[in-house]
């Protein structure tokens, strides 16, 4: 079965600029969560979605927001970018809870010039 | 206090012998604990994941899990040149699930 996918794999944008990354779970998974992972940071929890509800929030400022849509495929946004944002975002499926554990896409790598 | 914490390694072992990786963690309510494997420019794979305490075998790899000790540990037997690769230990609490810094590891022929 198809796995996790994550577009677009490569984005480039300006600082102040906005982005919009999509992630499409495996079929039948309910919960999406989003990660960003950084050299220096490691991976960051940045928020959950289940059945169109954000479940769960991590640390990030509101610049970085999210949704889920009724087929489960999850968009995440962050707006007004800054240079420290540059980072590989990595979208989790999970069947119901991460406590099955998570199968990642491929990530979106942003760079924020 | 780091919520997740690993050796960073990295840590170099040569092939055919066992690698030993590391991971405390801070939550006591933790419930689920797993290990992810990331090669260079990939995404994290799961590997393992335990729930009890005590050992739990899969092929080369076995898990183990010590909660009054806040304690997880893999073993990689018989290592091999395509194991090198950063070893992440992941730890769910009740919000989310938190990920240690990973252990760099490398196996050389």
């Amino acid at each position: 079965k198809a796995g996790v996918t994550q577009t677009p794999r490569y984005l480039i944008k300006t600082r102040g600029q906005q982005v919009t990354l999509s992630c499409s779970p495996i079929s039948g998974h309910r919960s999406v969560s989003w990660y960003q992972q950084t050299p220096g940071q490691g991976l960051q929890f940045l928020f959950e979605y289940f059945s169109e509800t954000q479940r769960n929030k991590g640390n990030f400022p509101g610049r970085f927001s999210g949704r889920q849509f009724s087929n489960s495929r999850s968009e995440m946004n962050v707006s007004t970018l800054e240079l420290g944002d540059s980072a590989l975002y990595l979208c989790a499926s999970s069947l119901e809870t991460a406590a099955y554990g998570y199968t990642f896409g491929s990530g979106t790598r942003l760079t924020v010039v | 206090q780091k919520e997740v914490e690993q050796n960073s390694g990295p840590l170099s072992v040569p092939e055919g012998a066992i690698a030993s990786l590391n991971c405390t963690y801070s939550d006591r309510g933790s419930q689920s604990f797993f290990w992810y494997r990331q090669y260079s420019g990939k995404s994290p794979e799961l590997i393992m994941s335990i729930y009890s305490n005590g050992d739990k075998e899969d092929g080369r790899f076995t898990a183990q899990l010590n909660k009054a000790s806040q304690y997880v540990s893999l073993l990689i037997r018989d290592s091999q040149p395509s194991d090198s690769a950063t070893y992440l230990c992941a730890v769910q609490g009740n919000n989310d699930m938190r990920f240690g810094a990973g252990t760099r590891l490398t196996v050389k022929p």
